[in-house]
C-alpha cells in the first residue's frame, strides 16, 4: 500500500498570505495525486488532480506541483474561505490512499 | 446538477449487517466508476470500495474485503454497499462518491451517511 504522508499537520496563515502544503508518496505515483479541501461538517471538495490541474471551478489562487513522490499545494492570498482541512490522495494503484491531512487554520 | 443521496446508515450492534444505498441523479450513472469513502469520527479519509461503470470491475480495502459487497443497478441509477460482520472500526460517515471521468479522484461526494457499530 502506498503510504502518503502530509506536512505540516497544522499550519496557521493570516488571511491574505501564501500557504504552501507538502504530501509525500512512500513510491512514485507519476501524476496520479490529487488535492481536497473538507470543512467541518461537510464532504470533501476536489481542487486538483493530475497533480497540477485544477478542477471545475477552483480558483487559480490554487496551484498543485509535483511528480513521483514529492508533490505541493499552493494557495497564494488565503480567503476567509480557505481555511479548512486539506488532504492529498494518490491514485496510481490500488487501494487508493489519502494522507492524514492539513488543518489550515487562521493566525 | 450531479446529485448523490445516501440512506441506510444508523446504528447497528457489532456482527450485525447493514445496506447503504445512494441514489444518483444529474449526470449519466451507467458513464462512471463510483466507489465508497468512508470517515471515522474525528479521523481521515478511507477508500473502501470502488466499482466500474459496468460493475464488472471492483476493489475491495483490504479492511472490509469479505465482509462489504458493493453493487450497482444502472437502470434504477443507484449504488449500494452491502456490509456484514459489522465491527466498531467500522463506525463511520460514509460518503458515496462519483469517480472522475478519465482520472481516478472523486469529482461529486454525497453528503454522508453515519454508521455507528455498538453494543
Amino acid at each position: 500500500e502506498t503510504v502518503m504522508t502530509q506536512s505540516p499537520a497544522t499550519l496557521s496563515v493570516s488571511p491574505g498570505d501564501r500557504a504552501t502544503l507538502s504530501c509525500r508518496a512512500s513510491e512514485s505515483v507519476g501524476s496520479k495525486l490529487a488535492w481536497y479541501l473538507q470543512k467541518p461538517g461537510q464532504a470533501p471538495r476536489l481542487l486538483i488532480y493530475g497533480a497540477s490541474t485544477r478542477a471545475t471551478g477552483i480558483p487559480a489562487r490554487f496551484s498543485g506541483y509535483g511528480s513521483g513522490t514529492e508533490f505541493t499545494l499552493t494557495i497564494s492570498s488565503l480567503q476567509s474561505e480557505d481555511f479548512a482541512v486539506y488532504y492529498c490522495q494518490q491514485y496510481n494503484n490500488w487501494p487508493y490512499t489519502f494522507g492524514q491531512g492539513t488543518k489550515l487554520e487562521i493566525k | 446538477q450531479v446529485q448523490l443521496v445516501e440512506s441506510g446508515g444508523g446504528l447497528v450492534k457489532p456482527g450485525g449487517s447493514l445496506r447503504l444505498s445512494c441514489a444518483a441523479s444529474g449526470f449519466t450513472f451507467s458513464d462512471y466508476f463510483m466507489s465508497w469513502i468512508r470517515q471515522a469520527p474525528g479521523k481521515g479519509l478511507e477508500w473502501i470500495s470502488y466499482i466500474s461503470n459496468s460493475g464488472f470491475t471492483i476493489y475491495y480495502a483490504d479492511s472490509v474485503k469479505g465482509r462489504f459487497t458493493i453493487s450497482r443497478d444502472n437502470a434504477k441509477n443507484s449504488l449500494s454497499l452491502q456490509m456484514n460482520s459489522l465491527r466498531a472500526e467500522d463506525t463511520a460517515v460514509y460518503y458515496c462518491a462519483r469517480v472522475g471521468d478519465g482520472y481516478n479522484s472523486i469529482d461529486y461526494w454525497g453528503q454522508g451517511t453515519l454508521v455507528t457499530v455498538s453494543s
